[in-house]
C-alpha cells in the first residue's frame, strides 16, 4: 500500500538555525498538510496545500514557517529560527478531493537545543 | 472552530474485553476520522466515517451526525491493540484541503 515518507526520523539542531523537513505524499494525492504534536499533547494543525499554494493555515503557523513543493514529490516544512518550543514531532499528511481519508507519514521528531 | 472532546482519557482493561471509546463535537461536520497512534509515534488511520457504522476486523466504529457523537468498539480486546486512539474532526461541514482538529486521545492499555 502506498505511503507518506518523511526525512530526517529525527532531527536535532541548535537554537536559531534553520531546520527544513522533508516529506513524500502519496504520489497521486492532491491535498498535503503538515501537523505538530509537543510532547504530551494533542495533535495540531499547521497548515495544508493545494494546487501550488497554501489553503488553510493555522495561528501557529507563523512567519517563521514556510511550507514548498520543490517539484513534483517533495513536500517541505521550513522553520526558519528555531525556538525551544519548536521541539516537537512533526507530522505530514496527504489525501484526496472529496474527503478523502488523510494518510500520515511516521512522522519527524524535532529536538531544538 | 470545532471543538472536539473524547472520553474516557485513560482506559485499562483485560484482554479478551468489549472497549468503547466515545468523542463528541460541537460543528457539524462531513466526516469524522479515528485514528491510532502507537507508542513509536506514528499515526494510522482507522476510519473516516460520515454516516452509520464502519467495521474493519475487530474494530467498529459509528457516528451519529444528529447528536455530533461517535464511539470506536474494540472486541475481543487483545494486548497488541495497546495505543492511544483519536477522534479527528475537520472544522465544518464542507470538503477541501480542511486541517483536522484532533482529540486528546484516549490511552487504552490491555493486559493479557
Amino acid at each position: 500500500e502506498p505511503e507518506v515518507t518523511q526525512t530526517p526520523s529525527h532531527q536535532v539542531t541548535q537554537m536559531g538555525q534553520e531546520v527544513i523537513l522533508r516529506c513524500v505524499p502519496i504520489s497521486n494525492h492532491l491535498y498535503f498538510y503538515w501537523y505538530r504534536q509537543i510532547l504530551g499533547q494533542k495533535v495540531e494543525f499547521l497548515v495544508s496545500f493545494y494546487n501550488n499554494e497554501i489553503s488553510e493555515k493555522s495561528e501557529i503557523f507563523d512567519d517563521q514557517f514556510s511550507v514548498e513543493r520543490p517539484d513534483g514529490s517533495n513536500f517541505t516544512l521550513k522553520i526558519r529560527s528555531t525556538k525551544l518550543e519548536d521541539s516537537a514531532m512533526y507530522f505530514c499528511a496527504s489525501s484526496n478531493p472529496g474527503w478523502g481519508s488523510q494518510h500520515f507519514g511516521d512522522g519527524t521528531r524535532l529536538s531544538i537545543l | 472552530k470545532n471543538e472536539v472532546e473524547q472520553s474516557p482519557q485513560n482506559l485499562t482493561a483485560q484482554e479478551g474485553e468489549f472497549i468503547t471509546i466515545n468523542c463528541s463535537y460541537s460543528v457539524g461536520i462531513s466526516a469524522l476520522h479515528w485514528l491510532q497512534q502507537h507508542p513509536g509515534g506514528g499515526i494510522v488511520s482507522l476510519f473516516m466515517l460520515s454516516s452509520g457504522k464502519k467495521k474493519h476486523g475487530r474494530l467498529i466504529a459509528t457516528i451519529n451526525i444528529q447528536e455530533k457523537h461517535s464511539s470506536l468498539h474494540i472486541t475481543a480486546s487483545h494486548p497488541r491493540d495497546s495505543a492511544v486512539y483519536i477522534c479527528a474532526v475537520p472544522p465544518h461541514s464542507g470538503g477541501g484541503a480542511d486541517g483536522l482538529t484532533f482529540g486528546k486521545g484516549t490511552h487504552l492499555i490491555i493486559q493479557p
